[in-house]
């Protein structure tokens, strides 16, 4: 079973630029969610989706930071414009529903320059 | 509110050791408890999980997590680390198995 597939591994912007990355579910996931995680801290969720409705986007920068999953499948999480505070791993999660395990992709790298 | 705090920033042991990685929670409500592993580079894979029934929990890896309500903790021990054990250790919570709150992480540095 193929697993979470995120895009790009690694990506390195100035501030004040945009930045997009994709995150493909385990296919049938209804579940997808997306995590920061800032060096040498926990991942903190940012937004998460049931099918393509969102959940809960509460610790969402809503002033910079969109998400979509508009076919209820793969998603995007875009940055703009970008702040330092933006590095870090950006790791997207799915789950088959909302209250079973969550498998993890690799992750995003973001640094900003 | 959930909160989870790992008592340990870093825990540097030798190979074969035994070793514990200490995680305390507070919560209002009943919870579900999850240590994850980061290997450098990678995503979090599930090492185990706490949902309900008997409070010591088997893992993977040989990992095992023992959870106490009245000390609201979840530690993780394992007899025996090997120099692969050697990576980023988050514990978690979650009043449902989805939306997960993270500890700060705990660095497991396994010596020769």
């Amino acid at each position: 079973e193929a697993g979470v597939a995120q895009s790009p591994r690694y990506k390195i912007i100035e501030k004040r630029q945009s930045v997009a990355f994709w995150c493909n579910p385990i296919s049938g996931h209804a579940t997808l969610y997306w995590y920061q995680q800032i060096l040498g801290q926990g991942p903190k969720l940012l937004i998460q989706f049931q099918n393509n409705g969102v959940v809960d986007d509460s610790q969402l920068p809503k002033d910079r930071f969109s998400a979509e999953r508009l076919k209820g499948v793969d998603s995007t999480l875009k940055i703009q414009p970008a702040k330092l505070e933006d590095s870090a791993v950006y790791l997207c999660a799915s789950s088959l529903n909302g209250d079973t395990e969550a498998f993890f992709g690799q992750g995003t790298r973001l640094t900003v320059v | 509110a959930q909160s989870v705090t790992q008592l340990d920033s870093q825990v540097p042991v030798f190979e074969e050791a035994p070793v514990e990685l200490r995680c305390n929670y507070s919560s209002s409500v009943s919870v579900y408890l999850f240590w994850y592993v980061q290997y450098p580079n990678q995503g979090l894979q599930l090492l185990l999980k706490y949902l309900s029934g008997s409070t010591l929990v088997k893992g993977i890896n040989g990992f095992e997590a023992e959870f106490n309500k009245s000390q609201t903790s979840f530690h993780l021990r394992k007899p025996s680390v090997h120099i692969s054990d050697t990576a980023e250790y988050f514990c978690a919570v979650s009043r449902y198995t989805g939306k997960l709150i993270f500890g700060q992480g705990t660095t497991l540095q396994v010596k020769p």
